[in-house]
């Protein structure tokens, strides 16, 4: 069956250092990658996507991701931390239904804590 | 903002009663999912509705159902409520797109179930 594993359930970073948030999926064919994040009370926003081409793919406020085949890894990644990124932030990669539509398999989440 | 609604913000209710949660996709949109995200089993997909017909279901429990109506806004209906009920459900809306639909999520109802 096709799983999403994200193994930090908690990271706390300083203000303005880096942060990667790891993410590992098991999926047959070409996966359909998503990170969304979650902001206490909110719903869930997407941050980017990954469904072809080029494995760096650019979201918004400033985070990335790198597809990696050769290691089932599609790792979210910030240069620099603001306070206004703690949430909880989730990778989804989706899986087709017998329908043919696309259902979202979640990962577990990681808790960002940001430390003034 | 998404442009999905969801209401109730917040639900209390007791075991055994019957509640409805509801969904305005965003304008345009004809799909809507439904998730439940709870503490033990995280973020689960529920069911898939498409202009009105069901298109896929994941994990629901069969005391639960939901519709999806011709104004396009679906329901979400949860009875022989449990304790393990409390959870916060999402709804997502899409519209067809290739390769695959962004879905787009309301901000959630939270049941508690006491």
């Amino acid at each position: 069956a096709q799983s999403v594993t994200q193994p930090d359930i908690h990271i706390t970073v300083s203000e303005g250092a880096s942060l990667e948030l790891r993410c590992n999926y098991s999926y047959g064919a070409t996966p359909y990658l998503f990170w969304y994040v979650q902001s206490p009370g909110q719903g869930l926003q997407l941050l980017l996507k990954y469904f072809s081409g080029d494995t760096l793919v650019q979201g918004i406020k400033g985070f990335e991701a790198e597809f990696k085949r050769s290691q089932s890894s599609f790792n979210l990644r910030k240069p620099s931390v603001h306070w206004s990124d703690a949430a909880e932030y989730f990778c989804a990669v989706g899986d087709i239904t017998t329908s043919g539509t696309y259902k979202y398999i979640f990962g577990t989440g990681t808790r960002l804590k940001v430390l003034a | 903002d998404s442009g999905v609604t969801q209401t109730p913000k917040h639900l209390i209710t007791a075991t055994g009663q019957r509640v409805t949660l509801r969904c305005s996709p965003r304008s345009g949109d004809l799909s809507v999912y439904w998730y439940q995200q709870s503490l033990d089993q995280g973020l689960q997909f529920l069911i898939q509705y498409y202009n009105g017909e069901e298109r896929a279901k994941g994990n629901i429990l069969e005391r639960f159902s939901a519709q999806q109506f011709p104004d396009l806004h679906s329901e979400l209906n949860l009875s022989s409520l449990e304790l393990g009920d409390s959870a916060l459900y999402f709804c997502a809306s899409s519209y067809p797109q290739a390769p695959i639909d962004e879905q787009y999520f309301g901000p959630g109802t939270r049941l508690t179930v006491t």
